[in-house]
């Protein structure tokens, strides 16, 4: 069990709107410690998409935003497209456990 | 071009002894932390442990503590991940990636492009 809690499966039809969300605690997320996400194709190893809450490294097209409020965090994806069906991984930093820890993962399916 | 470049996937018997790599380049490797991360099939991402190749601090995660060792060897900007006894349950895919540090903000990037180990008799 993940100490960050996401769905483990969202789907849109291209052209549509869908947001993944990251659930943490006060020992993490609610800590005050930022949220990062990566985007894993298949097969492949996992990529920055956006760090610190709501920042794009460059060449993340702007579809692609976040951002956290108490406890929680979101990733949100706009204009979906065939070629953004990975997986989603949030990730912060734990107090309690005085280290990094990751969600479980949620696959998202363009339908 | 940063880059994180880790060795070949392995198969191994239990009881068997393990050493993987993962090469820095593009960057001063002793400035950075290298983390290790575990996927086993079909799951998500585990953070194991962590090393500063520039004094090899080193930090473990508590359901990694003493089941894996993380060394480096900065003349040759390489950090490693080791087991002294492979079990059936320690396959997996392995990433190794940069922490990068700023503005109190801490996340990975790059990663490599993993290492697949395969325990099985």
């Amino acid at each position: 069990q993940s100490v960050l809690t996401q769905p483990p499966s969202v789907s849109g039809a291209p052209g549509q709107r869908v947001t993944i969300s990251c659930t943490g605690s006060s020992s993490n997320i609610g800590a005050g410690y930022d949220v990062h996400w990566y985007q894993q194709l298949p097969r492949t190893a996992p990529k920055l998409l956006i760090y610190g809450n709501n920042n794009r490294p460059s060449g993340v097209p702007d579809r692609f935003s976040g951002s956290k409020s108490g406890t929680s965090a979101s990733l949100a994806i706009t204009g979906l497209q065939a070629e953004d069906e990975a997986d989603y991984y949030c990730q912060s930093y734990d107090s309690s456990l005085s280290g990094w820890v990751f969600g479980g993962g949620t696959k998202l399916t363009v339908l | 071009e940063v880059q994180l470049v880790q060795s070949g996937a392995e198969v191994k018997k239990p009881g068997e002894s393990l050493k993987i790599s993962c090469k820095g380049s593009g960057y001063s490797f002793t400035s950075y932390w290298i983390a290790w991360v575990r996927q086993m099939p079909g799951k998500g991402l585990e953070w194991m442990g962590i090393i500063y190749p520039g004094d090899s601090d080193t930090r473990y995660s508590p359901s990694f503590q003493g089941q894996v060792t993380i060394s480096a060897d900065k003349s040759i900007s390489t950090a490693y991940l080791q087991w002294s006894s492979l079990k059936a349950s320690d396959t997996a895919m392995y990433y190794c990636a940069r922490l990068i540090h700023s503005s109190g903000m801490r996340w990975f990037d790059p990663w490599g492009q993993g290492t697949l180990v395969t325990v099985s008799s």
